[in-house]
């Protein structure tokens, strides 16, 4: 069974840095590319980033272009999500997902399956 | 990028068809096929329930089927029942190289 473990969500201040971690199992992880999605309290879900099953292609979404780093270990089937800048508009949960379709994060794949997903809230 | 436009709330009772529809550009549902939709009851990570428009994943109900036609995706949900109720949302792939969700529709059962 697949099985997507956020950790690492917490409360911090506006502008600092928090890092987000996702270990993977019941898969080959090294096989597909990974996605981060946030979702604010009560509110929709919005793609964050996503990266190749190499590392070696990235995408982010303008929101947070340059403030935020995806990165993944696949001899530790972990991904990352290093955030730095924060901001209030960032507070969210923010979900794992694993590409549904392969390698490559983008082309117009889906997520499947997500993360129970770990809450960030910034707030001074 | 802005959200696709989606219905903020339908309801049926049970038995019935449910359509959410959910609207776009060019420049994402009208021009890519892989559109996708998730399903989130309260309080639990999404589900997908439709990919590639209208291919349902191993386990989802074939009460659960897709269409699209030009920059507006619709899923329908035949025979609704009350495990049904939840929160569903489209995405679709855009032109920027990024991916772009629905505002969401909150489905309920009467």
């Amino acid at each position: 069974e697949v099985q997507l473990v956020e950790s690492g969500g917490g409360l911090v201040q506006p502008g600092r840095s928090l890092r987000l971690s996702c270990a993977a199992s019941g898969f080959s992880f090294d096989d597909y590319a990974m996605h981060w999605v946030r979702q604010p309290p009560g509110k929709g879900l919005e793609w964050v980033s996503g990266i190749s099953w190499n590392g070696g292609s990235i995408g982010y979404a303008d929101s947070v272009k340059g403030r935020f780093t995806i990165s993944r270990d696949n001899a530790r089937n972990s991904l990352y999500l290093q955030m730095n800048s924060l901001r209030a508009e960032d507070t969210a949960l923010y979900y794992c997902a694993k590409d549904g379709y392969g390698g490559s994060w983008y082309g117009g794949n889906w997520f499947d399956p997500w993360g129970q997903g770990t809450l960030v809230t910034v707030s001074s | 990028q802005s959200a696709l436009t989606q219905p903020p709330s339908v309801s049926g009772s049970p038995g019935q068809s449910v359509t959410i529809s959910c609207t776009g550009t060019s420049n994402d549902v009208g021009t890519y096929n892989r559109v996708s939709w998730y399903q989130q009851p309260p309080g639990t990570a999404p589900k997908l329930v439709l990919y590639e428009v209208s291919n349902r994943p191993s386990g989802v109900p074939d009460r659960f089927s897709g269409s699209k036609s030009g920059n507006t995706a619709s899923l329908t949900i035949s025979g609704l029942q009350a495990e049904d109720e939840a929160d569903y949302y489209c995405s679709s792939y855009t032109s920027s190289s990024t991916y772009v969700f629905g505002t969401g529709t909150k489905v309920t059962v009467l």
